[in-house]
């Protein structure tokens, strides 16, 4: 079945340290892997998405995400967290094969520490 | 990257009454528009895929009848929730594809439903 499994449903780190936010996924075919971001009561901004090519993927405000196939995850990371990073955080797959559906995590909410 | 404005971005409403949200992308033209729904502390639902011209295409489990979309143009889809009831209170969120493609998609601000 496909699944997309976000394991930590909240993380709270301090402001300016590291963060990794997980994501594993399970997909029959070849995915396309994204990262969005929902600010409380707002909708959703992109922040990343890998399609081919380098497994090692920068996106806006910092973020970066690695596809790793072996391990069927796409990790986000960045390395010093800023309190208005706080919201909550979707991994989500598609494929270039279907259109119209992409594969949603359960989020993982993130709370920034001052 | 490119804009898309849903409103109202809050309503309350009576039990019984119906609601419209409108979906706009403002400077692309969308082919498809999505509409998903959010129950608190979860993740997004899709309710239904529309392509402009054409009935809408709905996933399993949502009534139809009850989320009335119109995408009457390329740049305009609108959800109506009709006879809305107490349980439909959600965050309903659109998104519009350039090309058709969901993995191009991009999302309104999501619209917060009351029903009293």
């Amino acid at each position: 079945a496909q699944s997309v499994t976000q394991p930590d449903i909240h993380i709270t780190v301090s402001e300016g340290a590291s963060l990794e936010l997980r994501c594993n996924y399970s997909y029959g075919a070849t995915p396309y892997l994204f990262w969005y971001v929902q600010s409380p009561g707002q909708g959703l901004q992109l922040l990343l998405k890998y399609f081919s090519g380098d497994t090692l993927v920068q996106g806006i405000k910092g973020f970066e995400a690695e596809f790793k196939r072996s391990q069927s995850s796409f990790n986000l990371r960045k390395p010093s967290v800023h309190w208005s990073d706080a919201a909550e955080y979707f991994c989500a797959v598609g494929s270039p094969d279907s259109n119209y559906q992409l594969i949603w995590g359960a989020g993982t909410k993130l709370i920034i520490k001052p | 990257g490119a804009v898309v404005s849903q409103h109202p971005s809050r309503v309350i409403c009576k039990s019984g009454t119906s609601v419209k949200i409108e979906c706009r992308s403002l400077d692309f033209q969308a082919t498809t528009m999505f509409w998903y729904r959010q129950f608190p502390k979860q993740s997004l639902m899709l309710m239904a895929t529309s392509n402009e011209g054409s009935k809408a295409t709905y996933e399993q489990g949502v009534e139809k009848d009850k989320f009335l979309i119109n995408h009457a143009s390329l740049t305009l889809s609108t959800l109506t929730v009709t006879s809305a009831h107490p349980e439909d209170s959600s965050f309903y969120i659109c998104s519009a594809s350039p090309g058709g493609r969901v993995t191009e998609a991009f999302f309104g601000q999501g619209t917060r439903l009351t029903v009293v």
